[in-house]
């Protein structure tokens, strides 16, 4: 089926350990991005792409890196994990129209940071 | 940053009760979105307003783009089990980046 594919579902990692959270889609849309969730909180823009070779940050992009190699891919890498970090991470991604509409999200990957 | 407030938090109802959910702003939005999420899921869209004043449904869902474009509002009529879940506000300014509120949980009464 069409859609976001994340993978890890969950992973445990120590403090300053590294990683990457894998995000794809197949839908051929521009826009792609990352959030955080976190409890009590609303999703949290980590750092998003408007296209390959294009990324900018979000509202909390510190600790986190991101690349666009292709249109299907968007990675997410933790550099030196933080108990901080420790969270729902969804990617979602939408055509760039502009508007919001159609944004489709992954079912997320949990992290914790020990 | 820019922020949502999204009341109520949580939400205890009886099977077939109608429900009410709202977002406030302190910035005006150009559209607002309605969002459910199941456990274990990302979010999913219920509804998109695009003008102030519109109101919009689909099936027993309605909501609503405030006048001012300060404010939305979600009802649920007839609530039925499959309603439980966490409906999260979502605005959306000239910069194209999406704002979210804190979430409503909404829980079934036995």
């Amino acid at each position: 089926n069409a859609g976001v594919t994340q993978t890890p579902k969950f992973q445990v990692l120590k403090t300053g350990q590294s990683m990457t959270l894998q995000c794809a889609q197949d839908m051929n849309h521009e826009y792609m991005s990352w959030y955080r969730q976190d409890p009590g909180m609303g999703l949290r823009l980590i750092h998003y792409s408007v296209g390959a070779g294009i990324t900018d940050q979000g509202e909390v992009p510190n600790g986190y890196n991101v690349s666009r190699s292709t249109t299907e891919d968007f990675p997410l890498r933790l550099l030196s994990a933080a108990p901080s970090q420790t969270s729902v991470y969804f990617c979602a991604s939408r055509l760039n129209t502009g508007i919001p509409y159609g944004y489709t999200f992954g079912s997320g990957t949990r992290l914790t940071v020990v | 940053g820019q922020q949502l407030n999204q009341s109520p938090q949580s939400m205890f109802i009886q099977e077939g009760e109608d429900v009410s959910m709202n977002c406030t702003s302190s910035s005006i939005f150009n559209t607002w979105l309605w969002y459910k999420q199941d456990p274990g899921e990302g979010p999913v869209l219920l509804i998109a307003l695009y003008k102030a004043g519109e109101l919009t449904s689909n099936g027993r869902l309605t909501a609503q783009f405030g006048i001012t474009r300060k404010d939305s509002f979600l009802n649920i009529s007839a609530s039925i089990p499959s309603d439980v879940g966490i409906y999260f506000c979502a605005g959306q300014g000239s910069n194209y980046q999406l704002i979210w509120g804190a979430g409503t949980k909404l829980i079934i009464k036995p």
